[in-house]
């Protein structure tokens, strides 16, 4: 298994500003993947982050606006930028367990933008 | 691309009642299946999974079957309780190790004493 520590859970921020969310797990880990869930909506893959190289973005999100850093195989940071109303989302970062048959999920950041 | 559909919610019933909820997907190859369960102000948690055709997941006592022929991995569970109530999402997931996610669209399920 993997236990997730995403920070924040929750924040308001304001329009035109950013946002950094972090995700640490416990093991070691070759790729991180960070999804949005928009209000009553499901899971969409923003994108996929390998230690050492450039993250793989979906088509629709650009890295101008999410930013992703991995720096070391524990830890990776989403970054919401220039943020709008319509950013308001929960953020969820997640990586795959041992043997790759289970996906684990961070308890998720609760972004509201004002 | 590979889609999961899943039945609209939300769903709400009385304690003991049967559920099922129903979950299709439209992929290439041989995907495996999941579903997965997001409780009030929790995040997303595995509730069960099937990796081939007719491969039966079960937890809980939730069950699901991978059916190839029809396309869909229906969530069944005989006897509902109030701790039940949850966000049920079905997905699915191409080839082996650390690949992507696609989500349906997720299920809201009460249920009431």
């Amino acid at each position: 298994s993997a236990v997730i520590s995403q920070k924040p859970s929750r924040d308001i921020c304001q329009r035109g500003t950013s946002l950094t969310i972090q995700c640490q797990v416990d093991s070691q880990v070759t790729m991180m993947f960070w999804y949005r869930q928009q209000p009553g909506q499901s899971l969409t893959l923003i994108a996929t982050a390998n230690q050492g190289s450039e993250a793989t973005y979906e088509s629709g999100f650009v890295i101008d606006k999410f930013p992703i850093s991995r720096p070391n195989l524990t830890f990776s940071t989403l970054t919401v930028s220039n943020m709008s109303p319509e950013d308001s989302s929960i953020y969820l970062c997640s990586v795959e367990g041992t043997g790759g048959s289970e996906a684990f999920f961070g308890q998720g950041t609760r972004l509201t933008v004002v | 691309g590979d889609s999961v559909t899943q039945m609209e919610g939300p769903v709400t019933l009385s304690e003991e009642a049967f559920l099922t909820i129903n979950c299709t997907y439209t992929a290439t190859g041989y995907p495996s299946l999941f579903w997965y369960v997001q409780y009030p102000g929790e995040g997303l948690q595995l509730l069960l999974k099937a990796t081939k055709a007719d491969d039966k997941g079960s937890n809980k006592g939730f069950e699901a079957t991978y059916r190839k022929e029809t396309t869909s991995f229906h969530l069944e569970k005989g006897s509902v309780q109030v701790s039940d109530s949850a966000v049920y999402f079905c997905a699915l997931k191409q080839g082996q190790g650390a690949q992507k996610l696609v989500f349906g669209q997720g299920t809201r399920l009460t249920i009431n004493p």
